[in-house]
């Protein structure tokens, strides 16, 4: 059973850049079924997609974020990245690392998110 | 993007009662709509996909209808496990977009 365990600082000061980091047990990364997804919910608020890439290094991204976000992926490590610039408290969330099984048309494994809150 | 609009916004009901939830699209999906359980401070869950498709291990309580731009989640008999907030979420176009939750309590 796959897991996905999200990693990096908790705490970002304003204009910034947001690191962090997707480990992904049980299952490779390198796999053609899937696309590897970074989603964020601020405190009460829906869910946002970020952005995803797929193993051949393919990404798309949220066009209200796209200027200000990338996303890699180390096969090597079984890992994928998000960097979000230029930060400000709006950026504040619990941000999560997600499977998207595109075949199923569904997010079916999910990390148990990470709270990152932009502050001085 | 494609708006999704869930309704009620807060349930309450009695263990056992039939609960509905419905989630309306701005633009048609065909049946490329997800739901969503997420309980207090844990990451969402995989309840239904396809509009109607019930995940692997989630219990038969659960079922999900519709297609185009209407779409309901029905549990059949609420269980006080079932206290969570629960979301829809369209897959036909991108960026991926959720709607606004319904939080379901027990009365």
């Amino acid at each position: 059973q796959v897991q996905l365990q999200e990693s990096g600082p908790g705490l970002v000061k304003p204009s910034q850049t947001l690191s962090l980091t997707c480990t992904v047990s049980g299952g490779s990364i390198s796999s053609k079924n899937y696309y590897w997804t970074w989603m964020r919910q601020p405190a009460g608020k829906a869910l946002q997609w970020i952005g995803r890439i797929y193993s051949s290094g393919t990404t798309n991204y949220n066009p209200s974020l796209e200027s200000r976000v990338s996303i890699s992926m180390d096969t090597s490590k079984n890992q994928f990245s998000l960097q979000l610039n230029s930060v400000t408290a709006a950026d504040t969330a619990v941000y999560y690392c997600v499977r998207d099984a595109y075949q199923t048309s569904s997010l079916d494994s999910w990390g148990q998110g990470t709270l990152v809150t932009v502050s001085s | 993007d494609i708006q999704m609009t869930q309704s009620p916004s807060n349930l309450s009901a009695s263990v056992g009662d039939r609960v509905t939830i419905t989630c309306r699209a701005s633009q048609t999906l065909s049946i490329w709509l997800a739901w969503y359980q997420q309980k207090a401070g844990k990451a969402p869950k995989l309840l239904i996909y396809k509009a109607s498709i019930l995940e692997s291990g989630v219990p038969s309580r659960f079922s999900g209808s519709g297609s185009g731009t209407q779409f309901t989640l029905t549990i059949s008999s609420l269980q006080p496990d079932d206290v969570a907030t629960y979301y829809c979420q369209q897959y036909n176009v991108y960026p991926l977009t959720f709607g606004g939750g319904t939080k379901v309590q027990i009365k």
